[in-house]
């Protein structure tokens, strides 16, 4: 099986850059994507294919691969950001696994 | 638009069946992989299933496998997970997707609004 691991929780000020990593073996060998869901609401995709925005995403979301980590990195953060965040990636063994989720606060 | 409206949870008890739709709508339903994700209440996500566009290829979690069958009817524009001897810990928020797949990536694009299964006695 493959693992990916985040931290359970992240703060940020309002206006600071919010730094979400997701980890797992050789993950930059690999494509990851982040999912946004805020609480009662499903799932939204925020970043595909490691670095990709959907259509109607702020610009202030951007994801980066390298290594062992991915990182979803939010600028500029603003208080309706506060959500889970979900990290993402597929082998043709695995299929899809995900990560347990970060939630981030903003203080 | 892309929309994808699940039905069918419900409480159930263990060793049950139940079975989920997913009626989709706003694009080519036959031209898509299709997949099921389940969110235990407060937990993370965990995908279920996926299915290929003309259904021949069906891949599983290994916690389900033998237990839960995905299938899609691309007519009806409807994708399905026939659930069998259902236990406590499938207990959860069932989410149908609209994927997007390549050699080397796959993810969901669109989710549905989920549907809740409850197993238990």
């Amino acid at each position: 099986s493959y693992d990916l691991t985040q931290p359970p929780s992240v703060s940020v000020s309002p206006g600071q850059t919010a730094s979400i990593p997701c980890s797992g073996n050789k993950l930059g060998n690999r494509y990851v994507h982040w999912y946004q869901q805020k609480p009662g609401q499903s799932p939204v995709l925020v970043i595909y294919q490691n670095t990709k925005r959907p259509s109607g995403i702020p610009e202030r979301f951007s994801g980066f691969n390298s290594g062992n980590t991915a990182t979803l990195a939010i600028s500029g953060t603003q208080a309706m950001d506060e959500a889970d965040y979900f990290c993402q990636a597929w082998d043709s063994i695995t299929h899809v696994v995900f990560g347990g989720g970060t939630k981030l606060t903003v203080l | 638009e892309v929309q994808l409206v699940e039905s069918g949870g419900g409480l159930v008890q263990p060793g049950g069946s139940l079975r989920l739709s997913c009626a989709a709508s706003g694009f080519t339903f036959s031209t898509y992989w299709m997949s099921w994700v389940r969110q235990t209440p407060g937990k993370g996500l965990e995908w279920v299933a996926y299915i290929k566009q003309d259904g021949s290829e069906k891949y599983y979690v290994d916690s389900v496998k033998g237990r839960f069958t995905i299938s899609r009817d691309n007519a009806k524009k409807s994708l399905y997970l026939q659930m069998n001897s259902l236990r406590a810990e499938d207990t959860a928020v069932y989410y149908c997707a609209r994927d997007v797949d390549s050699s080397s990536w796959y993810y969901s694009e669109y989710w549905g609004q989920g549907t809740l299964v409850t197993v238990s006695s």
